[in-house]
């Protein structure tokens, strides 16, 4: 089993749907939660963090992680075109140092 | 912009053949990190340096070397390249070497091996 998995999709929505966005994970010890944006032909950037269970809100993004489920996902209200992006869950242990990623999961968002 | 440069962009080689590729980080970041992205395998971590010293390594082969030199850029040597190398290869720095530093990426170099 993967220590992190993620539906690679994938995902194709209108403009002004909610999106979910998942990733399980199988190491208790994980401790931190990040969501990567990667545009196509473009590094990866964070869009958001979080060190608990619990939802952590930024504009239209809410970051969601339930540690007895080991679960964390992303919401997106009202989608936009400009979101159509592979979206990578990462974590990590908060005494580490390497972060482990989902592989990914697409989203295209049409107007 | 993340302010982290890799270069050269784009990469063409044989099997067999060795090639580095280069990374600067952001002014101020004294680490920096290796990442693999392929569409089988996601984006793996290779290795960490942190002011020069090697910090942790993920699943980076012995044909894989890497480096970061006094003025704190990074050199990831690649040698007797195999077809499965074919990949993205993504720089990252951050200011401190921890998992809560964020990890800023470069825009990476596409190496094809032929």
């Amino acid at each position: 089993q993967k220590e992190v998995e993620q539906d690679p999709g994938p995902l194709s929505v209108p403009e002004g749907a909610i999106v979910s966005l998942n990733c399980t994970y199988s190491n208790s010890a994980f401790q931190y939660f990040m969501w990567y944006r990667q545009y196509s032909r473009k590094g990866p950037e964070l869009l958001m963090y979080t060190y608990s269970s619990g939802n952590k809100e930024d504009g239209r993004f809410t970051a969601q992680v339930d540690k007895s489920s080991k679960y964390i996902s992303l919401f997106i209200r009202d989608s936009q075109p400009s979101d159509s992006a592979t979206y990578l869950c990462a974590m990590g242990v908060l005494a580490g140092t390497a972060l482990i990623f989902g592989k990914g999961t697409t989203l295209s968002v049409s107007s | 912009d993340s302010g982290v440069t890799q270069t050269p962009k784009h990469l063409i080689t044989a099997t067999g053949q060795r090639v580095t590729l280069r990374c600067s980080p952001r002014s101020g970041d004294l680490s920096v990190y290796w990442y693999q992205q392929s569409l089988d395998q996601g984006l793996q971590f290779l290795i960490q340096y942190y002011n020069g010293e090697e910090r942790a390594k993920g699943n980076i082969l012995e044909r894989f070397s890497a480096q970061q030199f006094p003025d704190l850029h990074s050199e990831l040597n690649l040698s007797s390249l195999e077809l499965g190398d074919s990949a993205l290869y993504f720089c990252a720095s951050s200011v401190g070497g921890g998992t809560t530093d964020t990890q800023y990426f470069g825009p990476g170099t596409r190496l094809t091996v032929l």
